[in-house]
């Protein structure tokens, strides 16, 4: 499979805070980057997506932001939240391949302290 | 729509014995996807399928693994024999066929072999 890495593997961050979680990817023919969000005892759910014809797409507090050159993305979420503690993954894949199957990073594990 | 549903929630076996989780996917998706969760792996692709036809199964880990779609409500993963390597959260998730409407998962089957 082609690799997506994702770091930290782990982060804390004060409520109120900034959080970053970083990816990057090897295929340069990958052009959708999802961010899934999942909860404890619950399947990932969809939270932002960027193609890579934008450098950045932001969504209320959720902002990815895109460097096709050095083939990297990233999740920061502002004004972090305890609502947000949850396991981030971010992901690739080819857009206009039906059925492609999304390659997922590791996973973040946010922890936002009150 | 009840979403993706997966049984049994929670499976406990002995290491030897055949396990089979079920999967049946939301209806209309065109898309299901076989994925693996683990500290150490994060989320690994085992299989998927495009209208019930086996896409790309080279995620599966052994000959052990094995994944069927008789109809488009319906999926099945086996492991026979299991192994206590085998332990972890397998999740099964349907699409509609182009990844920007995103990966609708299930709640996942929590596997431990012992």
């Amino acid at each position: 499979q082609q690799q997506v890495k994702q770091s930290p593997q782990s982060l804390i961050v004060q409520k109120g805070g900034i959080s970053i979680i970083n990816c990057a990817y090897e295929n340069t023919a990958f052009d959708y980057f999802p961010w899934y969000q999942q909860f404890p005892g619950k399947g990932p759910a969809l939270l932002i997506a960027i193609r890579p014809d934008v450098s950045e797409k932001k969504e209320g507090r959720f902002t990815i932001s895109f460097n096709k050159s050095a083939k990297q993305f990233s999740l920061h979420i502002m004004d972090s939240q305890p609502g947000d503690s949850a396991t981030y993954f971010c992901a690739a894949s080819l857009l206009n391949q039906a059925g492609t199957a999304l390659i997922f990073g590791k996973g973040t594990t946010l922890s936002v302290s009150s | 729509d009840a979403g993706v549903i997966q049984s049994p929630r929670h499976e406990v076996t002995e290491m030897g014995q055949e396990v089979t989780l079920r999967c049946k996917p939301i209806s209309g998706h065109n898309s299901l996807f076989w994925y693996r969760q683990t500290m150490m792996r994060g989320l690994e692709l085992l299989i998927y399928f495009n209208n019930n036809v086996p896409i790309d199964d080279s995620g599966m880990p052994e000959d052990r693994f094995s994944a069927k779609m008789p109809n488009a409500s319906f999926s099945t993963l086996k492991i026979q024999p299991s192994e206590p390597r085998d332990s972890a959260v397998y999740f099964c998730a349907s699409s509609s066929g182009t990844v920007v409407f995103g990966y609708t998962f299930g709640s996942g089957t929590r596997l431990t072999v012992v």
